[in-house]
């Protein structure tokens, strides 16, 4: 059972273009979670998803900042117009169901804005 | 809001001693506490997770404890090794999302 898988591993971005990141939930999970790393930060919540919805997005930034969960394929956190402040680690996390679960981790992508 | 704080930031030990990092939390309704190691660059770790109902967790030379009425868990490490240094990290489970603390950066020295 492969664990929570995220790609690119790796980003590099010039500022003013798109990044997209994705992860695949690990299989059987149908509840997605992002969180960032901000350098010399700790994780801080962004997004909760479930299938085809947006669950809690408390922690995401009001502009340039969107997620989504499509009925098939993976989660995409999409930021548009990438700025020097977005270069962070980007990590996603899965589980079965919400409340007492455990989170499960993917390896994180690094996003590096130029 | 919940807040999450772990202490102490840094932590520089001698190959073989036991240690205790320590996490607090404001909000007690928690569903569960989770603790990770995070090598420099790298993911999350899974270490332990202790449920609300219980009090503590054990996994090798591992073991976590958890209060929720004092809003306090500890993560016990016995004997350490080189290979434990990481930064430790806790996070408080209230259903929808973890909220981390800001980690324990832990160096044990041969």
């Amino acid at each position: 059972n492969a664990g929570v898988m995220q790609n690119p591993r790796h980003l590099v971005r010039r500022r003013g273009q798109e990044a997209r990141l994705r992860c695949s939930p690990m299989k059987g999970h149908s509840h997605v979670y992002w969180y960032r790393q901000l350098p010399e930060e700790g994780l801080k919540f962004m997004v909760y998803l479930q299938k085809e919805n947006i669950i809690d997005e408390s922690g995401m930034p009001k502009e340039r900042f969107s997620a989504e969960f499509p009925k098939e394929g993976p989660s995409i956190l999409r930021i548009q117009q990438v700025v020097r402040g977005d270069s962070a680690a980007y990590f996603c996390a899965s589980s079965p169901w919400a409340g007492d679960n455990e989170q499960f981790f993917g390896p994180g992508t690094r996003l590096t804005v130029l | 809001k919940q807040e999450v704080t772990q202490i102490p930031a840094a932590l520089s030990v001698p190959e073989g001693e036991n240690l205790v990092l320590n996490c607090s939390f404001t909000d007690s309704a928690i569903y569960n506490l989770q603790w990770f190691r995070q090598d420099p660059g790298k993911g999350l770790t899974s270490l332990l997770l202790i449920q609300s109902s219980q009090r503590e967790q054990t996994s090798g030379r591992l073991n976590a404890s958890l209060d929720k009425s004092s809003g306090r868990s500890t993560l016990y490490i016995a004997a350490s090794q080189p290979g434990d240094s990481a930064t430790y990290l806790c996070a408080a489970n209230a259903g929808n999302m973890l909220t981390f603390g800001g980690g324990t950066r832990l160096m044990v020295k041969p």
